[in-house]
């Protein structure tokens, strides 16, 4: 059973517009959480991450949103650019080092930006 | 820093075999992560090590795998013997232990058991 999961394989946004990313997760215990992107041939690199005493956090054109009681967060890239074409996966972690306790991974969602 | 650095890219090799992938994390970083990616599955943690030790294996698939860091900068993930379904990329990597903080992934090993 997938405890953390992103519902959509792939997502075609056009450029400038926004994306948004979703992921669910099914662990209570998970209390923070990371997007990471991924280009082909590429480890995964970490992009934003959020504390789950927060609902939102940003970083540039990167937010992540997170709501606790529906056990969602959803990435929003705006505006969208062609660099931004990667998978994104979406991980948590329950242990109390955060992400250094090893973290659950979604399948990823494959983000295709059109010029 | 050159960041996590694994090794080989690609390994190719025959059913039965064993397999040795290398990696080196990052200077100064405690902890030390094993992951494989497949279609099926995605990314699975496999084990992860904190100051050289293992922590949790519980994601080891089967005794063929086998995992050792015998000291801060060097861990190896050893497959033996291997077999078609080991088939996927595995990728390593470390971080800071002491505070929330995110893993470093190296580019990973593509392997292949034919």
């Amino acid at each position: 059973d997938q405890q953390v999961k992103q519902n959509s394989p792939s997502l075609s946004v056009q450029e400038g517009r926004i994306s948004i990313l979703n992921c669910d997760y099914t662990n209570s215990m998970f209390d923070y959480f990371l997007w990471y992107k991924k280009y082909p041939a590429e480890g995964p690199t970490f992009l934003i991450s959020i504390s789950s005493i927060k609902d939102k956090n940003e970083d540039g054109r990167f937010t992540v949103f997170l709501n606790k009681s529906a056990k969602h967060l959803s990435l929003h890239i705006v505006p969208s650019q062609p660099g931004d074409s990667a998978v994104y996966f979406c991980a948590a972690s329950a242990g109390p080092g955060g992400g250094a306790d090893g973290l659950t991974f979604g399948k990823g969602t494959h983000l295709i930006i059109q010029p | 820093d050159a960041g996590v650095i694994q090794s080989p890219r690609h390994e190719v090799t025959e059913m039965g075999q064993e397999v040795t992938l290398r990696c080196k994390p990052i200077s100064g970083h405690n902890s030390l992560f094993w992951y494989r990616q497949t279609m099926m599955r995605g990314l699975e943690l496999l084990i992860y090590f904190n100051n050289n030790v293992p922590i949790d294996d519980s994601g080891m698939p089967e005794d063929r795998f086998s995992a050792k860091m015998p000291n801060a900068s060097f861990s190896t993930l050893k497959i033996q013997p291997s077999e078609p379904r080991d088939s996927a990329v595995y990728f390593c990597a470390s971080s800071l232990t002491g505070g929330i903080t995110e893993a470093f992934f190296g580019q990973g090993t593509r392997l292949t058991v034919v």
